[in-house]
């Protein structure tokens, strides 16, 4: 079946660090995969995305690259903030037919000053 | 104000109650949804509704039921409520105009069973 797996949280690190997420995923076809943020008490933001294989979601410093030889889909971000603290999901989607995203099971990000 | 807005935000019900949670938005998107999160798990997919008289189960609807009252308003009814149901529950709103993969949040509403 189509699944996300994500690393186990949680993730510390003091302000200025660099940041990997690990994601991988399984689907059939040809997935979209996106990056989810949760700040606290709030609901899930979309982060970044990428639609096809090689493509580079950005926004806000984060980054992350579309490898199909791989199935990963890895969140980076160069020099964390106390800000950036949240729970990352990753997701995917199917093309064709309606949309139904399919997320991770969450990384929590604590970023220390 | 917010575009999706969830009531009531916290909720503690006993076993065997029956329990609404609301949903409204007001972004004019047909498409709405409803998750719910548990920790180590991420979100599921209850119920989703791609216009008023389009209701499709998700991957555990069981337990559940939803009513799409108007295009701004989705409702998640829990018959009789059960403890393995504590969880943080999360409406979401797309539009396929522009993009269904992504979805607007509310805040979310924690619900207990005791």
């Amino acid at each position: 079946g189509n699944s996300v797996t994500q690393m186990e949280g949680p993730v510390t690190l003091s302000e200025e660090a660099f940041l990997t997420i690990n994601c991988t995923y399984t689907a059939t076809g040809y997935p979209s995969l996106f990056w989810y943020v949760q700040y606290p008490g709030e609901g899930l933001q979309l982060l970044l995305k990428a639609t096809k294989a090689d493509d580079k979601g950005s926004n806000k410093g984060f980054e992350a690259t579309y490898r199909k030889e791989t199935t990963s889909f890895h969140l980076e971000k160069g020099s964390v903030q106390v800000s950036d603290s949240a729970v990352y999901f990753c997701a995917l989607t199917l093309s064709g037919g309606y949309n139904k995203l399919i997320f991770g099971a969450g990384t929590r990000l604590a970023v220390h000053p | 104000d917010a575009d999706v807005t969830q009531t009531p935000r916290n909720r503690i019900t006993k076993t065997g109650k029956r329990i609404m949670l609301e949903c409204s938005q007001t972004k004019g998107h047909d498409r709405m949804y409803w998750y719910r999160q548990d920790p180590g798990l991420g979100l599921r997919l209850i119920y989703y509704s791609f216009d008023v008289k389009d209701i499709n189960k998700g991957e555990i609807s069981d337990g559940y039921s939803v009513s799409r009252q108007a295009q701004a308003k989705f409702s998640l009814s829990l018959e009789s409520a059960i403890p393995n149901q504590t969880a943080l529950y999360f409406c979401a709103t797309s539009d396929p105009g522009t993009g269904s993969e992504k979805l607007f949040f509310g805040s979310g509403t924690q619900l207990s069973v005791l």
